[in-house]
């Protein structure tokens, strides 16, 4: 089955470490992002990639890094200069993002709690 | 700067009542495109519906409908005979051009359905 899988499910973080979320999709889709989301809120984008080995800041970039080496993954490093980065953090992808606006399917979310 | 409003944080409503979830945007584009997602408790977001704003129909999708005005700059969403499985939260979210084509998302609407 086609789709977007996200690892792990659920990951706790000493103050101070860095850890990084996966995010794989089998759908041959061309551009995948990472969204954060705070509870009562709605979603932020964090970065973009509409291709490989390119990628692109969203709103709020800062504390987080990325990687685009192959078209199916798109890992997200949460820093430890990411001052508040206890969230739910969401993947997507969708079949181009160049100046057409395709639909973003998502993953089943990675929640980051920080102790 | 575009904007998607969903101004009903929570509603709830009993078993078989209709529903509707309202959607204000604001963007100075002529060309966007509208988006609904749902989010269920496990936490993953659903794709539901996605209109161009050179489309005004409506739309219907067995219990679900969509009412799209550009007059009054609105995207709602009703759901006819709600169910317990409806329970969730919803979210609107407009892609144009000043956002690169990226999504920007409503803070959503948590939808109860009471049995």
């Amino acid at each position: 089955d086609g789709g977007i899988t996200q690892s792990p499910k659920y990951l706790f973080r000493k103050e101070g470490q860095n850890v990084t979320l996966s995010c794989e999709q089998n759908l041959n889709h061309d551009a995948m992002y990472w969204y954060r989301q705070d509870p009562g809120q709605g979603l932020r984008l964090i970065y973009y990639s509409q291709i490989v080995n390119d990628f692109q800041k969203g709103d709020i970039a800062e504390g987080y890094s990325v990687s685009r080496e192959k078209k199916e993954s798109f890992p997200l490093t949460v820093t430890s200069a990411q001052k508040n980065p206890t969230a739910f953090y969401l993947c997507a992808s969708s079949r181009t993002g160049d100046g057409y606006t395709d639909t973003q399917y998502f993953g089943p979310g990675t929640r980051l709690t920080v102790l | 700067a575009q904007k998607v409003t969903q101004a009903q944080t929570e509603i709830s409503v009993v078993e078989k009542e209709d529903v509707t979830l309202d959607c204000v945007y604001e963007t100075r584009d002529t060309t966007y495109y509208l988006f609904w997602y749902k989010q269920p408790p496990s936490g993953e977001l659903v794709f539901l519906i996605r209109r161009n704003s050179f489309d005004e129909q409506n739309e219907i999708s067995g219990r679900y409908s969509w009412n799209f005005q550009k007059s009054t700059s609105s995207f709602n969403f009703t759901i006819t005979a709600s169910q317990v499985v409806d329970s969730a939260v919803y979210f609107c979210a407009l892609s144009d051009s000043g956002s690169a084509r990226q999504l920007t998302f409503g803070s959503g609407t948590q939808l109860t359905v009471l049995p």
